[in-house]
């Protein structure tokens, strides 16, 4: 099985940009979390989606958005971006139980400049 | 506030020596708990799980053990190899918020030959 895939892989952008990430779950999977990992504050949740509407929602501005789609792949939008933002964004994929086990992608590695 | 914490931002052993790493948490009520390990440059592993009514897991030289009464959990790397460096983080899911999950912020582990 093919694994979970995230693109891009690296993004570079200004300040006051959006951008959009995307996720590819494994096959099967209904549910995608996603996760923003910095030096300074870890891993933190973002949101999670399952069956295409947004089950969880951690603390993060509404800047942060996302959205899942028929076939489970998600995508997540940043607008109007901060310096703070960048970060490696994770997704990670699973069944959709909560004690399911979660595979993560390489990540996205965005840059604000 | 709900707070997680790996007492040892870095640990560093003697090849063939265990490993132990913390996990401590605090108002919290976790339904259970997650062990990941994760690459530089890379999206976090899954290694093991446990639930709140188990006391100890093991897979192979992995041993987790899970406190709820010191709300503390141990995970344990027996007979250490320098492939087993990385860092490894715990990961909180309880059914009292939202389900969301928390990691702590990860111990770098290096085992040293």
């Amino acid at each position: 099985k093919a694994g979970v895939t995230q693109t891009p892989r690296y993004l570079i952008k200004t300040r006051g940009q959006q951008v959009t990430l995307s996720c590819s779950p494994i096959s099967g999977h209904r549910s995608v979390s996603w996760y923003q990992q910095t030096p300074g504050q870890g891993l933190q949740f973002l949101f999670e989606y399952f069956s295409e509407t947004q089950r969880n929602k951690g603390n993060f501005p509404g800047r942060f958005s996302g959205r899942q789609f028929s076939n489970s792949r998600s995508e997540m939008n940043v607008s109007t971006l901060e310096l703070g933002d960048s970060a490696l964004y994770l997704c990670a994929s699973s069944l959709g139980d909560r004690s399911d086990t979660q595979y993560f992608g390489p990540g996205t590695r965005l840059t604000v400049l | 506030s709900q707070k997680i914490e790996q007492n040892s931002e870095a640990l560093n052993i003697q090849e063939g020596k265990t490993a132990t790493l913390t996990c401590n948490y605090t108002n919290y009520s976790p339904a259970y708990l997650q062990w990941y390990r994760q690459d530089p440059g890379r999206g976090p592993v899954f290694l093991l799980l446990i639930r709140e009514n188990e006391k100890e897991k093991r897979k192979e030289r992995l041993k987790v053990t899970f406190d709820t009464t010191l709300k503390q959990s141990l995970f344990h790397i027996t007979a250490s190899q320098p492939a087993d460096s990385a860092t490894y983080l715990c990961a909180l899911v309880s059914y009292s918020s939202a389900s969301k999950i928390i990691f702590g912020s990860g111990t770098r582990l290096s085992i040293r030959p």
